[in-house]
């Protein structure tokens, strides 16, 4: 089954700050998340790992609620860079088929 | 270090053709894993081979195939293409699986007519 994510779309001044919001309806063994830009592959942004580890950017910042099956993107002080859809990939306790959810647009504003 | 390699980048075909497309993953990753993207259906896994081995397939048809070599590379294969099959077709390669961090290749564009 797919995460759902919120917002779907969203629209930032430089420098404003944004959160992205993933949820999973199973339990959840990791969280990933990447950004596309437009007519390029997904980069890879970070993974959150069930009991807490995470691996990524440094600048990137993310939260992973085990209880909820719920996790958050963080971008602060965004820059015009930032621009593009976000993928929240989730793969449950138990299988190893990753599922995305839809995406988020974002679009970062001089 | 090289990145994921896929191969065409575009492709046009006629409703009931086959297609095979290439995918070489970064060296020293084992882990291929395919995703097709679609503006309606979004980002869905089609499968992932490891050790020429497939150990996760996704909600796709038996049309939808793939295979991967002793040296990583993997090909996928759609045959009696519909036109619901134009897409963007993604490689991931890992190292170990798709827990690991997953670099996609640029993709196949695949036009069905």
């Amino acid at each position: 089954q797919q995460p759902v994510q919120s917002p779907q779309a969203v629209i930032l001044r430089e420098g404003e700050d944004a959160v992205i919001n993933c949820s999973s309806s199973k339990a959840l063994y990791s969280v990933h998340w990447y950004r596309q830009k437009h007519g390029e592959a997904p980069v890879f942004l970070m993974i959150l790992l069930k009991g807490g580890e995470q691996k990524g950017h440094e600048k990137i910042s993310a939260s992973f609620n085990e209880k909820k099956q719920q996790s958050s993107l963080y971008l602060t002080a965004s820059q015009l860079s930032y621009s593009g859809t976000y993928f929240c990939g989730t793969l449950n306790v138990g299988n190893n088929d990753m599922r995305f959810g839809a995406g988020t647009r974002l679009t970062v504003k001089p | 270090k090289a990145g994921v390699t896929q191969t065409p980048r575009y492709l046009i075909k006629t409703r009931g053709q086959q297609v095979t497309l290439s995918c070489s993953p970064i060296s020293g990753h084992r882990s291929v894993s395919w995703y097709q993207q679609t503006p309606g259906q979004g980002l869905q896994f089609l499968f992932e081979y490891f050790s020429e081995t497939q150990r996760n397939k996704g909600n796709f048809p038996g049309r939808f195939s793939g295979r991967q070599f002793s040296n990583s590379r993997s090909e996928m294969n759609v045959s009696t293409l519909e036109l619901g099959d134009s897409a963007l077709y993604l490689c991931a390669s890992a190292r170990a699986g798709p827990r690991d961090e997953q670099y996609f290749g640029p993709g196949t564009r695949l036009t069905v007519t």
